[in-house]
C-alpha cells in the first residue's frame, strides 16, 4: 500500500527565515510525486511534479527536490503569503487508473 | 482558477437524506477524480472516471456513487447521509495520459458538505 508522509505537521516562520518540509513515501514504482499548496476552505493548487530522483523544480521562493525515499519542499525568504497547508502526493506506477495519495500535509505559518 | 468548476459550494442537509455533487473539468481534460477531504482522515481518493466510464476506486463507500456524461462532466451522488459524512469533497480532472506518464490533477473550489 502507498504512503506518504509529512513532517513537520506545523511550523511558524517569520518572514524571511528559510526553511524545509518534509515529504517520506514509499510507493510500488514511483510514477510521479506532486506538491500542491492549499489555502483554508479551498481546493489544492497544483505547485510541481517530479519525476524521478535527483530531479529539482522551482517556482518563486519554491524549490522541491527528490530522492528515492523522500521529496523536501526548501521555502527561501519565505512572506506572509506563503502561510498555506503544503500537501504531498504520489501517484503510483503500477495500480489502476491515476488515484493520488495524499499525505496530511504541513501548516505553514510566516509572520511578518 | 484551476478551471475546474463544481457546485453547489455548501450543502446542508440532514441524517438519511441524498445530494448530488456535481463537476464540469478543465477543458479537454478527459479524466474526472473525486475525492473526500475530512479533519481527521485528509484528502482520500474516491473514484475515477475516463472518458465515461468508471477505471478506479479508491475507498468509497457502498452509499455513494459517481457517473461521468458524455459531455464529461461528473455526479457524485450521495445517499442515506450519515453525520460522518460531512466533509469536503474535490473534484480534479486530467488530461488522462497512458499509464506511464504522469498525469497532472487540477483540483476544483470543493464543496462543503454538513449533514446535521
Amino acid at each position: 500500500e502507498d504512503q506518504v508522509t509529512q513532517s513537520p505537521e506545523a511550523l511558524r516562520l517569520q518572514e524571511g527565515e528559510s526553511s524545509s518540509l518534509n515529504c517520506s513515501y514509499t510507493v510500488s514504482g514511483l510514477r510521479g510525486l506532486f506538491w500542491y499548496r492549499q489555502d483554508p476552505g479551498k481546493g489544492p493548487e497544483f505547485l510541481f511534479t517530479l519525476y524521478s530522483a535527483g530531479e529539482e523544480k522551482e517556482k518563486e521562493r519554491l524549490k522541491a527536490t527528490l530522492t528515492k525515499k523522500e521529496s523536501f519542499l526548501h521555502i527561501t525568504a519565505p512572506k506572509p503569503e506563503d502561510s498555506a497547508t503544503y500537501l504531498c502526493a504520489v501517484q503510483a506506477r503500477w495500480t489502476s487508473g491515476s488515484r493520488l495519495t495524499f499525505g496530511e500535509g504541513t501548516q505553514l505559518t510566516v509572520n511578518p | 482558477d484551476s478551471g475546474v468548476t463544481q457546485t453547489p459550494k455548501h450543502l446542508i442537509t440532514a441524517t438519511g437524506q441524498r445530494v448530488t455533487l456535481r463537476c464540469s473539468p478543465r477543458s479537454g481534460d478527459l479524466s474526472v477524480y473525486w475525492y473526500q477531504q475530512s479533519l481527521d482522515q485528509g484528502l482520500q481518493f474516491l473514484i475515477q472516471y475516463y472518458n465515461g466510464e468508471e477505471r478506479a476506486k479508491g475507498n468509497i463507500l457502498e452509499r455513494f456513487s459517481a457517473q461521468q456524461f458524455p459531455d464529461l462532466h461528473s455526479e457524485l451522488n450521495l445517499s442515506s447521509l450519515e453525520l460522518g459524512d460531512s466533509a469536503l469533497y474535490f473534484c480534479a480532472s486530467s488530461v488522462g495520459a497512458l499509464r506511464q506518464s504522469t498525469d497532472t490533477q487540477y483540483f476544483g473550489p470543493g464543496t462543503r458538505l454538513t449533514v446535521l
